[in-house]
């Protein structure tokens, strides 16, 4: 599995757009990336995935540049309930599912 | 709510003891996982079960056992438990195997 790289924490204010960068510099062939967010005593969320170029659900946008070997994720006009862990997974989907998750992103986001 | 349950939410035990940890999946999904998450280690995987049949086996030590049952719950046994013990455990379901996993609320298992 690719070893994932992204800063430990952010701070953000509300309504403004929040970009967080995972490194992953081994990604392989194969290899899918995934995003997860966590509340507090929560399990995490699935929040969105993708292979290459740009993913766009309700919640938020995946950049992925040509090279896959890193990726954004973007929350658009964040909000104080968006205050958050946000993992960054790369694997492949069909691997056994084993989930690798790293230490992640603590997004702060401020009135 | 992702639609995968766990019992019990709570559970304080001594060292020593045994405990038995239940997941059941979503509607429809053939794979559980479970995953231990403590302050110092963080979310670790410990083991997958697709349909019945163990799958994928991560940082699971030797005291702690899962199986997955025709009706496709699935339970999570620990013994002979240490105070490193204590932690959050989540299970988590999804349709095949998957990177897109559903998990459960946890259950927080305190060993005192």
């Amino acid at each position: 599995l690719a070893k994932t790289t992204q800063p430990i924490s952010m701070d953000s204010y509300e309504g403004q757009e929040v970009n967080i960068t995972c490194s992953h510099n081994n990604i392989a062939t194969n290899d899918y990336i995934t995003w997860y967010q966590q509340f507090p005593s929560q399990g995490p969320r699935f929040i969105i995935q993708g292979y290459k170029t740009k993913v766009t659900n309700e919640v938020a946008s995946l950049f992925i540049p040509a090279d896959r070997k890193s990726s954004t994720l973007s929350l658009p006009r964040v909000s104080l309930s968006d205050t958050a862990v946000y993992y960054c997974l790369v694997g492949d989907n069909n691997q056994g599912g084993k989930l690798i998750f790293g230490q992640g992103t603590e997004l702060s986001v401020k009135p | 709510d992702s639609g995968v349950t766990q019992t019990p939410k709570h559970l304080i035990t001594a060292t020593g003891q045994r405990v038995t940890l239940r997941c059941s999946p979503r509607s429809g999904d053939l794979s559980v996982y479970w995953y231990q998450q403590s302050l110092d280690q963080g979310l670790q995987f410990l083991i997958h079960y697709y349909n019945g049949e163990e799958r994928a086996k991560g940082n699971i030590l030797e005291r702690f056992s899962a199986q997955q049952f025709p009706d496709l719950h699935s339970e999570l046994n620990l013994s002979s438990l240490e105070l490193g013990d204590s932690a959050l455990y989540f299970c988590a379901s999804s349709v095949g195997t998957s990177n897109e996993q559903f998990f459960g609320p946890g259950t927080r298992l305190t060993v005192l």
